[in-house]
């Protein structure tokens, strides 16, 4: 199963807004607005900052959008800061497959 | 507050059997899907599989179909992924997860990993 086409990295100075996008098909993406997206630093385990699209947890910032065109999903930071350098993962449910989700391959945001 | 705690990661030989387990705390565990997630060194995150909260449905990923078996015990709190044949491409770091959300969709809370390494 393919999974969710993510760009590698992206990159912005502090307090600018970045877009993380997150591809997929029909099946997925495009299917359902159950979109999810992650952030994990480095040694540390992932932690979800947006879940079904566009919904934030409790206590995550609201510099944290979710939005979804298509069969594209987006990430935005906007207000960028230090902390916000870290790997994002995007995250779908999918009709696809037994284990019923995907996950992108990640970017890396750099924070310059 | 909700704690996931994975133990069982050590160095095994290929062809060699690793039992993780994930002890939970802090939400009702029997109510709950989980999910085992890895991440091999330097890469992303792969779903590896699922169990419902009752424990009678399970899914695997194809890569680990018919050498890893998922299980809970819901009177322990604690889930397992019992794994065997293991070979080099099984070493990761594994982590348990809490699922939530709509269908299932996401992953609320996270383990701190257990590393398993298959090496001769």
């Amino acid at each position: 199963q393919s999974a969710l086409t993510q760009p590698a990295s992206v990159s912005g100075s502090p307090g600018q807004s970045i877009t993380l996008s997150c591809t997929g098909t029909s099946s997925d993406v495009g299917g359902y607005n159950y979109v999810s997206w992650y952030r994990q630093y480095p040694g540390k385990a992932p932690k979800l900052m947006i879940y079904e699209v566009s919904n934030r947890p409790s206590g995550v910032s609201n510099r944290f959008s979710g939005s979804k065109s298509g069969h594209t999903a987006s990430l935005t930071i906007s207000g960028l800061q230090a902390e916000d350098e870290a790997d994002y993962y995007c995250s779908s449910y999918t009709s696809s497959n037994a284990l019923y989700v995907l996950f992108g391959g990640g970017t890396k945001v750099t924070v310059l | 507050e909700v704690q996931l705690l994975e133990s069982g990661g050590d160095l095994i030989q290929p062809g060699g059997s690793l039992r993780l387990s994930c002890a939970a705390s802090g939400f009702t565990f029997s109510s709950s899907a989980m999910r085992w997630v890895r991440q091999a060194p330097g890469k992303g995150l792969e779903w590896v599989s699922l169990i419902s909260g009752g424990g009678g449905s399970t899914d695997y990923a194809d890569s680990v179909k018919g050498r890893f078996t998922i299980s809970r015990d819901n009177s322990k709190n604690t889930l397992y992924l019992q794994m065997n044949s293991l070979r080099a491409d099984d070493t990761a770091l594994y982590y348990c997860a809490k699922v939530s959300c709509r269908a299932d969709s996401c992953l609320d809370s996270w383990g701190q990993g257990t590393l398993v390494t298959v090496s001769s």
